[in-house]
């Protein structure tokens, strides 16, 4: 079974600095998707960044940006230039190519201070 | 709709009634899923629709849940004698399709049984 794992609970940035939230995962398959979502206190859940895993190149948003490893199972989520509006939990998923369920870690809080 | 809609935002209720929560779609998508979130924790998968059937429903957790839905609209699920570990907040997401596609979520219910 796929598991995903977020093993910082907590992290804190500067404003305007930069900050990587780690991801790892575990799964027998070759073909599948990696998301990174963020959760405000709205609790609204909202798309930061898609990877798929056939692709090599590495997927970039703006000032969010993840580093694939796929041999290491590593996706983790570079955040440039950290504004207080980027302060959420984030959550790293993943999604089988053939299952529609996405599988989620616990998250990381960030908080960004001014 | 311009996004995934819930209903209702907050339900408190007492411990033994039955309640419903709501999700509307984005109109258009084909494929719908409902997440458990419990407090501090990632999101759990409980079951996904593609049209009206449901091709996965491992992740319900009792026979007290049940979910429904109507064509490619409108699902409801349901919480048949409610106990205090079902509070959480209760998240609708749906995509174009069931694979390979990316889930849109909406703003959660959360459920408070007393």
């Amino acid at each position: 079974a796929q598991t995903v794992t977020q093993s910082q609970p907590e992290m804190s940035v500067q404003e305007a600095e930069t900050v990587t939230l780690s991801c790892t995962y575990d799964t027998s398959e070759s073909d599948y998707y990696l998301f990174w979502y963020k959760q405000p206190p709205s609790r609204q859940m909202i798309l930061v960044i898609r990877q798929e895993a056939y692709k090599q190149q590495n997927a970039t948003e703006n000032r969010f940006s993840v580093n694939f490893q796929k041999a290491a199972k590593s996706f983790s989520l570079k955040i440039s230039d950290s504004q207080l509006g980027d302060a959420a939990m984030y959550f790293c998923a993943f999604l089988y190519n053939q299952g529609g369920k996405l599988i989620f870690g616990q998250g990381t809080e960030l908080s960004v201070k001014p | 709709g311009a996004g995934v809609s819930q209903s209702p935002s907050n339900k408190v209720t007492e411990k033994g009634k039955d309640v419903e929560l709501r999700c509307d779609p984005i109109s258009g998508h084909t494929a719908l899923y409902w997440y458990r979130q419990r407090l501090g924790q990632g999101l759990e998968f409980l079951i996904y629709f593609q049209g009206n059937s449901a091709p996965d429903k491992s992740g319900l957790p009792s026979d007290r849940f049940s979910a429904e839905r109507t064509g490619e609209s409108v699902s409801t699920l349901t919480i048949q004698r409610t106990q205090q570990e079902d509070s959480a907040v209760y998240l609708c997401a749906s995509s174009l399709e069931w694979y390979q596609e990316t889930q849109y979520f909406g703003p959660g219910t959360r459920l408070l049984v007393l």
